[in-house]
């Protein structure tokens, strides 16, 4: 089975700053590799499939790249509504979404 | 644009059978989508539990298979999930949402989410 783990688990950071959370699969993925976020008492939301495409309506800030086993999901300016917990998801054959990413307030 | 609802009693007892409907609103359940079913522990992440195609066709979590069962009912344009033999660790907010393949397999759109509590 394919594992998926995600650092870290969890991340203080200001209003501004560049924030980048790495996901690795256990074996190589190509791109089938997707990106959610999780605020508290609300469903996930899809922000990045593909590896690289960004989900329509989601802010150009928010940015994935990667291939192979090695992902990133990159925020380039942390706005206060984005302070939540990010989850990567392998697409590529029994659907396993990594352990989480917490994004806190500094 | 789709909406996805669940359904369900909120708690069960020990040993015994969830049983969880997620209506489809805005789309059609005879699409080529997957209807999936997601659950997520108490502070915990995300578990895949399973799916259904409008066909019939089915497919499971392993760790759960032998206690789940996932069915569509294309007339109501819905689907649903029975759990059996639950023990509190089966207690988690269950997410219905919709798996879409374009190459990678990805949820777009989800449910709010129901809290199935097991105890007695």
């Amino acid at each position: 089975d394919i594992q998926m783990t995600q650092s870290p688990s969890s991340l203080s950071a200001s209003v501004g700053d560049r924030v980048t959370i790495t996901c690795r699969a256990s074996q190589s993925i190509s791109t089938y590799l997707n990106w959610y976020q999780q605020k508290p008492g609300k469903a996930p939301k899809l922000l990045i499939y593909a590896a690289s495409s960004l989900q329509s309506g989601v802010p150009s800030r928010f940015s994935g790249s990667g291939s192979g086993t090695d992902f990133t999901l990159t925020i380039s300016s942390l706005q206060p509504e984005d302070f939540a917990t990010y989850y990567c998801q392998q697409g590529y054959s029994t659907p396993l979404f990594g352990g989480g990413t917490k994004v806190e307030i500094k | 644009q789709v909406q996805l609802q669940e359904s369900g009693p909120g708690l069960v007892k020990p040993s015994g059978t969830l049983s969880l409907t997620c209506a489809v609103s805005g789309g059609s359940i005879s699409s080529n989508n997957w209807w999936s079913w997601v659950r997520q522990p108490p502070g915990k992440g995300l578990e895949w539990i399973g799916e259904i195609h409008h066909s019939g066709s089915t497919n499971y979590n392993p760790s759960l298979k032998s206690r789940v069962t996932i069915s569509v009912d294309k007339s109501k344009n819905q689907f649903s999930l029975k759990l059996s033999s639950v023990t509190a660790a089966d207690t988690a907010v269950y997410y219905c949402a919709s798996k879409v393949n374009s190459g990678t397999y990805y949820f777009d759109y989800w449910g709010q989410g129901t809290l199935l509590t097991v105890s007695s």
